[in-house]
């Protein structure tokens, strides 16, 4: 059985700290996702990882992919308030011949409150 | 672009009504695809399409139809709403299918259903 598996799934900081949110699979992948949701919202792209040791960096976020290990990480550097929301790995598994499954498997998300 | 919009924002049901949940997007993609969230379960893909007129199943289809006549469009038929279909529902599409794209998906505001 495929799965996705994030921790933590609840996450306390002080403002100006830094954390990191991992993100596990069970299949072959090289394509992860990262998407940020706030209370009563809908979902919002935040890093597309498309292949092994990829990175990605936007503001305080930064992304990267293992693909060996099977392991995303989400790193918080000096957070805000601000980045207080709910955040979702999803992982679109690989095809035995490589192809895409076009299919996106998602965690159950870490809930992020950064405390003033 | 309006992007991806879904009509109702809220429906309550009695148990065994049918309705169709409304997905349409502006952008042209060819991927189109239905979700539901649950407290402590991430999303789950309920079934996805790649193209108009082709349409399969995702992790949890049962008690869900769905068809998929032109590009623009993506309703979710439930045949006989259950108190278990009690949930937010998302719908979401992305640009292309296929190895040589990133399945990055977008998501509309979502549906709040809730079955007595």
């Amino acid at each position: 059985e495929l799965k996705v598996e994030q921790n933590p799934l609840f996450l306390s900081m002080q403002e100006g700290k830094n954390y990191t949110i991992y993100c596990n699979y069970s299949t072959t992948s090289d394509r992860l996702y990262w998407y940020r949701q706030d209370p009563g919202k809908s979902l919002e792209s935040l890093f597309v990882l498309l292949s092994n040791g990829a990175v990605k960096q936007e503001g305080r976020l930064m992304a990267s992919l293992d693909t060996k290990a099977r392991l995303s990480t989400l790193h918080i550097t000096a957070a805000v308030h601000d980045l207080s929301a709910t955040y979702f790995c999803a992982v679109e598994p690989t095809m035995n011949y490589g192809g895409a499954t076009n299919k996106l498997i998602f965690g159950t998300g870490t809930l992020l409150a950064v405390q003033p | 672009n309006a992007g991806v919009t879904q009509t109702p924002k809220f429906q309550v049901l009695k148990t065994g009504q049918s309705m169709t949940l409304q997905c349409a997007q502006d952008m042209n993609h060819e991927y189109m695809s239905w979700y539901r969230q649950d407290p402590g379960m991430g999303l789950r893909l309920i079934h996805y399409s790649v193209g108009a007129g082709i349409t399969d199943q995702g992790e949890v289809p049962n008690g869900y139809n769905v068809s998929r006549s032109t590009t623009e469009d993506f309703p979710l038929r439930l045949l006989s709403a259950a108190p278990s279909q009690t949930s937010v529902y998302f719908c979401a599409s992305s640009y292309s299918t296929g190895r040589s794209y990133m399945n990055e998906q977008f998501f509309g505001p979502g549906t709040r259903l809730t079955v007595l």
